[in-house]
């Protein structure tokens, strides 16, 4: 089974802050990789797919990078509405979840 | 618009069976998998696994196969899944999700609500 390990659990940020997640694979993934953002009581939203992909609708402050076995979600410039929990999802190999980063208001 | 509209909450007692569902729309439901993902009180995400409405070929992870089913009816555009016997371990949300494409290297998009399942004596 691949494992994805992502880093750090919790994030305090402000507004305005630049912030970056990262989320490392067990083994190689190529770039079957996503990221999602869920808030309390909802379902998850996909942000990036196949590793730097920008879903349609999704405000272009968020980007993603990597591949192997490296990743990363960066968040150029937070707004309220980006506080929340991401999770990456590894596809190349059935579908594995992070653990979860929680970004929460400094 | 592409839709997943899952069962309502269940309160079940231990031992019990359940069935939960998830009906999609807007889009032709034979065409993409749907996987099941489990979220325990204050936790993360964890795939349980996952069908093919089409020839409903399924795919569990280790550590779900054997204590859920996973099964379609492509006539009524419906996915289920299904316990012989609640625990109480298994109180948690439980989503369906539509996989993007009909083959392992797609993610997850579009979601289904959520269905609580709380199993208490």
């Amino acid at each position: 089974d691949i494992q994805m390990t992502q880093s750090p659990s919790t994030l305090s940020a402000s507004v305005g802050d630049r912030v970056t997640i990262t989320c490392r694979a067990s083994q190689s993934i190529s770039n079957w990789l996503a990221w999602y953002q869920q808030k309390p009581g909802k379902a998850p939203k996909v942000l990036i797919y196949d590793a730097s992909s920008l879903e349609s609708g999704v405000p272009s402050r968020f980007s993603g990078s990597g591949s192997g076995t490296e990743f990363t979600l960066t968040i150029s410039s937070l707004q309220p509405d980006d506080f929340a929990t991401y999770y990456c999802q590894q596809y190349n190999s059935y579908w594995t979840f992070g653990q979860g980063t929680k970004v929460e208001i400094k | 618009e592409v839709q997943l509209v899952q069962s309502g909450a269940e309160v079940k007692k231990p031992g019990e069976s359940l069935r939960i569902s998830c009906k999609g729309s807007g889009y032709s439901f034979s065409s993409y998998w749907i996987s099941w993902v489990r979220q325990m009180p204050g936790k993360g995400l964890e795939w349980m696994g996952r069908i093919d409405p089409s020839e409903s070929y399924t795919t569990y992870s280790p550590s779900f196969q054997g204590h859920v089913t996973i099964s379609a009816d492509k006539s009524i555009r419906t996915a289920y899944l299904q316990w012989s016997s609640l625990k109480a371990s298994d109180t948690a949300l439980y989503y369906c999700a539509r996989h993007r494409g009909s083959s392992s290297q797609f993610c997850f998009d579009p979601w289904g609500q959520g269905t609580l399942v709380t199993v208490s004596s």
